[in-house]
């Protein structure tokens, strides 16, 4: 049972363009939703998170919207660059059960060209 | 450095061969947490513990133990490993996570251990 869906599994992009990454959830309960980044070789380090409070988080080239009616929430990447290139896996959290457990995507490998 | 550790990095050993990969971190974290990872099944949660002597199952934890004797420290037990335990490992650790305040407690992932069972 996958709580958290996401797509594409794998994302191919030209430097500068825009990358989006999809995620849908199911527990209306969840009220975190962060995003991890994982470089090869290298364990999953936190990119950007958002409360459900707000429909959008932006971190310099890094943004997060949020539809909270269609429990969605997707990563944009502005201006994407070479070292951008990564396994970007989304998360969320908050329902209750335990404290401080994430539930993970399925991941999505972007390369971006140079 | 704050950090979690893990030990070994790679690791090749046969079915029923009882093997311990090692978590540790620096950072005086209640929780930790392990994960594998697989091919487009993403990160699944084994085990978790939110402090000393506290440990309950995650999403995956059939043919895991987990012991949290010390706070720094969270070994991942596989008592009589098989080839569908072959994966990619991830311990993890933050602060405790309370209702409300769970943006405020970022996980912190180890570098992986990779596991092949043959």
């Amino acid at each position: 049972q996958q709580q958290v869906k996401q797509s594409p599994q794998s994302l191919i992009v030209q430097k500068g363009g825009i990358s989006i990454i999809n995620c849908a959830y199911e527990n209306t309960a969840f009220d975190y939703f962060p995003w991890y980044q994982q470089f090869p070789g290298k364990g999953p380090a936190l990119l950007i998170a958002i409360r459900p409070d707000v429909s959008e988080k932006k971190e310099g080239r890094f943004t997060i919207s949020f539809n909270k009616s269609a429990k969605q929430f997707s990563l944009h990447i502005m201006d994407s660059q070479p070292g951008d290139s990564a396994t970007y896996f989304c998360a969320a959290s908050g329902d209750g059960t335990s404290y401080g457990k994430l539930t993970f995507g399925q991941g999505t490998i972007l390369t971006v060209h140079p | 450095e704050a950090q979690v550790t893990q030990n070994p990095r790679y690791l090749i050993t046969v079915t029923g061969k009882k093997l311990t990969v090692t978590c540790s971190q620096n950072m005086n974290h209640e929780y930790m947490s392990w994960y594998r990872q697989d091919p487009g099944l993403g990160l699944r949660q084994i085990y978790y513990s939110m402090n000393v002597e506290v440990t309950d199952k995650g999403d995956v934890p059939e043919g895991y133990k987990v012991s949290r004797k010390e706070k720094r420290n969270f070994p991942l037990i596989l008592e009589s490993p098989s080839p569908n335990q072959t994966s990619l490992y991830f311990c993890a650790s933050s602060l405790l996570a309370r209702a409300g305040l769970a943006d405020s407690y970022e996980q912190y992932f180890g570098p992986g251990t990779r596991l092949t069972v043959t």
